[in-house]
């Protein structure tokens, strides 16, 4: 089983909301990646954790809040955000030790 | 220089034929290689990953890598419309701070025409 979930599947918000996006995986997976991605472009790294303790921050703005609460589980809050940040946000897992990245379904946010 | 470069097509191939996506990669020290694939307005699908030289076959895809000229290629035996897609090449750069990161190409389109 390689699935990692994600929800909600679409949400709109204004510039003013706060919300969040989460992410789960039940394969023992003990890193865990959110990327962005806008249209015709690829995946494009924000947040790493591994072992539940951010490794990885791609100089992300602040309006961007990544939370990993334990193995299985990593949320993105999200507030004040700006239209451009309209895109798809992606989810993936890895094990421990391997590269191989697994992408949950993605969120299709849009920001008016 | 792109760090991951692919041909963005879009490449067009009849079905039945095999489709040859290529993609070439900076970074001599790079590790892992990956090929996913990526349906309009959905996410990214693992299909393939090699890490050692030669070929690696899984079904009607062969990965290629050949590290010395620094490029890898997905060939698609028997093309079906289903496989019209992106595909998405990653590498895994050398190096313990680049740990977690991927580096991905552009993408190439490929559509598979009846």
């Amino acid at each position: 089983d390689t699935e990692v979930t994600q929800t909600p599947k679409h949400l709109v918000m204004g510039m003013t909301n706060k919300k969040s996006l989460k992410c789960e995986q039940h394969m023992g997976h003990r890193a865990m990646y959110w990327y962005k991605q806008k249209a015709k472009k690829p995946p494009e790294l924000m947040f790493v954790y591994s072992y539940e303790k951010l490794s990885i921050n791609e100089s992300v703005p602040s309006r961007f809040s990544p939370e990993c609460p334990n193995s299985s589980l990593l949320n993105l809050h999200l507030h004040a955000l700006q239209p451009e940040d309209s895109a798809l946000y992606l989810c993936a897992s890895s094990l421990m030790g391997t590269d191989t990245q697994y992408f949950g379904p993605g969120t299709r946010l849009t920001v008016l | 220089q792109k760090e991951v470069e692919q041909n963005s097509g879009p490449l067009s191939v009849p079905e039945g034929a095999i489709a040859s996506l290529n993609c070439t990669y900076s970074d001599r020290g790079s590790q892992s290689f990956f090929w996913y694939r990526q349906y309009s307005g959905k996410s990214p699908e693992l299909i393939m990953f090699i890490y050692s030289n030669g070929d690696k076959e899984d079904g009607r895809f062969t990965a290629q890598l050949n590290k010395a000229s620094q490029y890898v290629s997905l060939l698609i035996r028997d093309s079906q419309p289903s496989d019209s897609a992106t595909y998405l090449c990653a590498v895994k750069p050398a190096g313990g701070t680049s740990y977690g990161k991927l580096t991905f190409g552009q993408g190439t389109i490929l559509t598979v025409h009846p």
